[in-house]
């Protein structure tokens, strides 16, 4: 079976700290990934999507970068954490066709102080 | 491009009572619809979807949720609501894979749901 990794499930970093988020995929080959971030009472945001490896579209202009260097793995990084970096992120993995829906990690909580 | 609407932010509900969050969705073909439950601090788990066929689907935990094209509606649904029910829903909509767009899915804000015990 499919399984999804996200590490660290809590971080806190100080302002100007440079990020790195890791998700992983077991059991499938090929999946679309993605990156949300989830703000308090402001539902999902889609940061990034990759359809394969070192292919990254970017849904918004922002402090972060977003790289996928293996099959399954997907890393969410940024140079120098703003305030407003702060967050819920959730990884995400689909198989292509769009009719199975997404597996969500368990998430990280980014703390930017 | 599709947006997702769940004007309901916040739910309260007796235990044993029935249960129903709206969602609206606007999308210029037939969508790809999911609903997806949220404990705190966790990820977010896939209750149901609908993409073709029989517009009443089932789903895990009594769920089940009614696509009705002619209002833009998906709305989920159960019949009796129990204590460790309380959590978010979110209400989703996706374009499917032939547009070569990843599949990217498009949530609502969420509601919230209490249960009274």
């Amino acid at each position: 079976s499919q399984t999804i990794h996200q590490w660290p499930a809590t971080l806190v970093q100080p302002v100007g700290s440079p990020l790195s988020l890791e998700c992983t995929v077991e059991g499938t080959s090929n999946p679309n990934l993605y990156w949300y971030r989830q703000a308090a009472g402001r539902g999902l945001q889609l940061l990034f999507y990759s359809v394969g490896i070192g292919q990254i579209s970017s849904e918004v202009p922002q402090n972060l970068s977003a790289s996928r260097p293996q099959d399954r793995q997907f890393i969410l990084s940024s140079k120098k954490l703003l305030l407003s970096d702060s967050g819920f992120y959730l990884c995400a993995w689909s198989p292509p066709g769009g009719r199975d829906g997404y597996t969500f990690g368990s998430g990280t909580r980014l703390t930017v102080v | 491009a599709q947006s997702v609407t769940q004007p309901d932010i916040h739910i309260t509900v007796s235990e044993g009572a029935s249960l129903e969050l709206r969602c609206n969705y606007s999308y210029g073909a037939t969508p790809y619809l999911f609903w997806y439950v949220q404990s705190p601090g966790q990820g977010l788990q896939l209750l149901l979807k609908y993409f073709s066929g029989d517009t009443l689907v089932q789903g895990i935990k009594g769920f089940e949720a009614e696509f009705k094209r002619s209002q833009s509606s998906f709305n989920l649904r159960k019949p009796s609501v129990h204590w460790s029910d309380a959590a978010e829903y979110f209400c989703a909509v996706g374009a499917g894979g032939l547009t070569g767009g990843g599949n990217k899915l498009t949530f609502g804000t969420g509601t919230q749901l209490k249960v009274e015990l």
